[in-house]
């Protein structure tokens, strides 16, 4: 009954290969999320759909592309992969807009080697 | 230029006693404020929301404020518990909609 789940947990790839990260949330909400957390721990919105409309794009590099098939999910696709891409990816979800509680899944931890 | 600091990244304190995290933003105008709080390997799980025009908000042992004058929040939990111990993360949505995450503040409480 995990609210927010993303796949796989861990992702050990090469520099150069695309990878995918895949989302569902079986809230109900209307609004998911792509976070990346670096090495210090810093947290940084990526992107944002509403009713798989995209609502906030943040300056990332356009080899990140999100893809949300239907509401309950949103895959985050990464092409060219670089050491610097190594980090934890979250996916999260809310009610509504931004303002509202978002709920987490325990996140992607991406290495890069 | 923008930031969201949370006073020092580490605070360690006895079990039972009060503990405040502080978060400071600069060249923001944020409508709502958030908490939120992080275990090693887990997401960060929401624990309150205050908005602009809100001062103060409690849940259990937990309140928060907010001064929009000072342009802080301040999370304090009370009778501090060892179970406590975690990453805590305030977060704002400013205007245009965007949503900010602060530095952090890794929380000790120590028996």
């Amino acid at each position: 009954d995990t609210a927010v789940s993303q796949t796989p947990k861990y992702l050990v790839t090469q520099m150069g290969n695309d990878k995918s990260i895949k989302c569902e949330q079986n809230l109900g909400h209307d609004t998911m999320y792509w976070y990346k957390q670096d090495s210090k721990k810093f947290l940084k919105i990526m992107f944002s759909y509403n009713n798989k409309e995209l609502i906030i794009n943040e300056t990332v590099p356009n080899r990140f592309s999100p893809k949300s098939p239907d509401k309950a999910h949103l895959n985050l696709h990464i092409n060219s992969l670089e050491l610097g891409d190594s980090a934890v990816y979250f996916c999260a979800s809310s009610q509504d807009r931004v303002n509202q509680p978002q709920h987490f899944g325990d996140g992607t931890r991406l290495s890069i080697l | 230029s923008q930031k969201i600091e949370q006073n020092s990244e580490a605070l360690n304190i006895q079990e039972g006693k009060t503990a405040t995290l502080t978060c400071n933003y600069t060249n923001y105008s944020p409508a709502y404020l958030q908490w939120y709080r992080q275990d090693p390997g887990r997401g960060p799980v929401f624990l309150l929301l205050i908005r602009e025009n809100e001062k103060e908000k409690r849940k259990e042992r937990l309140k928060v404020t907010f001064d929009t004058t000072l342009k802080q929040s301040l999370f304090h939990i009370t009778a501090s518990q060892p179970a406590d111990s975690a990453t805590y993360l305030c977060a704002l949505l400013n205007t245009g909609n965007q949503f900010y995450f602060g530095t952090g503040t890794s929380l000790t409480v120590i028996p």
